[in-house]
């Protein structure tokens, strides 16, 4: 089984640069979630899904978009990267909103120089 | 708001003995919480949960009980091993809040 599947793995920007993680998720999970994780800060969610069709900001929104493309699919974008976006990013999905088990993916390593 | 505290700092230790990771809430109503688990090179995965007050999650031999008068959820493993290296996250949710909130983690380091 896939579970969550992030793609890149790692990835390299410039300062000014723009890009768009993806994310997609086979278990028909109603809920999806963008966590970054900073040496120290443990994990703070981005932007979240409860269903397909919404969005709406988590903690730390600023310089983020995203973008509910289906039932499947959430990706982030990241429209003028920034050196303080240098970070790991995780997408996670749930089959219901609150006080479920979130399934993480593997992770993007992204650089910002 | 919802928040969770870990005790500071890597935790090291020799295989086979016991490990004790710290964590307290914060939370309006009755949250569930949570341990995640986070192997090298991999995301989170969930390693226990409880749900109400006086339960005992428990997998893979670790083990913590929700102590709701002092707002605990302390995580043990008796005799550990070399893998069980890793980043151990608490982290808490409740009904009517949106978010499931993370403690920082704590780095633990098995030593054959």
């Amino acid at each position: 089984n896939a579970g969550v599947t992030q793609t890149p793995k790692f990835q390299v920007l410039k300062t000014g640069q723009s890009m768009t993680l993806q994310c997609a998720q086979d278990m028909n999970h109603n809920s999806m979630y963008w966590y970054r994780q900073d040496p120290g800060m443990g994990l703070r969610l981005i932007y979240y899904s409860a269903s397909e069709g919404t969005t709406d900001k988590g903690e730390v929104p600023n310089g983020y978009n995203v973008s509910r493309l289906n039932k499947r699919e959430f990706s982030l974008r990241l429209e003028s990267a920034a050196p303080s976006q240098t970070s790991v990013y995780f997408c996670a999905s749930s089959n219901s909103f609150i006080n479920e088990k979130l399934f993480f993916g593997s992770g993007t390593q992204l650089s910002v120089l | 708001g919802n928040s969770v505290t870990q005790m500071e700092g890597p935790v090291t230790l020799s295989e086979e003995a016991f490990l004790t990771i710290n964590c307290t809430y914060t939370a309006t109503g009755y949250p569930s919480l949570f341990w995640y688990v986070q192997y090298p090179g991999e995301g989170l995965q969930l390693l226990l949960k409880a749900t109400k007050a006086d339960d005992k999650g428990s997998n893979k031999g670790f083990e913590a009980t929700y102590r709701k008068e002092t707002t605990s959820f302390h995580l043990e493993k008796g005799s550990v091993q070399v893998s069980d290296s890793a980043v151990y996250f608490c982290a808490l949710s409740s009904y009517g809040n949106n978010r499931l909130a993370f403690g920082k983690g704590n780095q633990v380091v098995v030593i054959p």
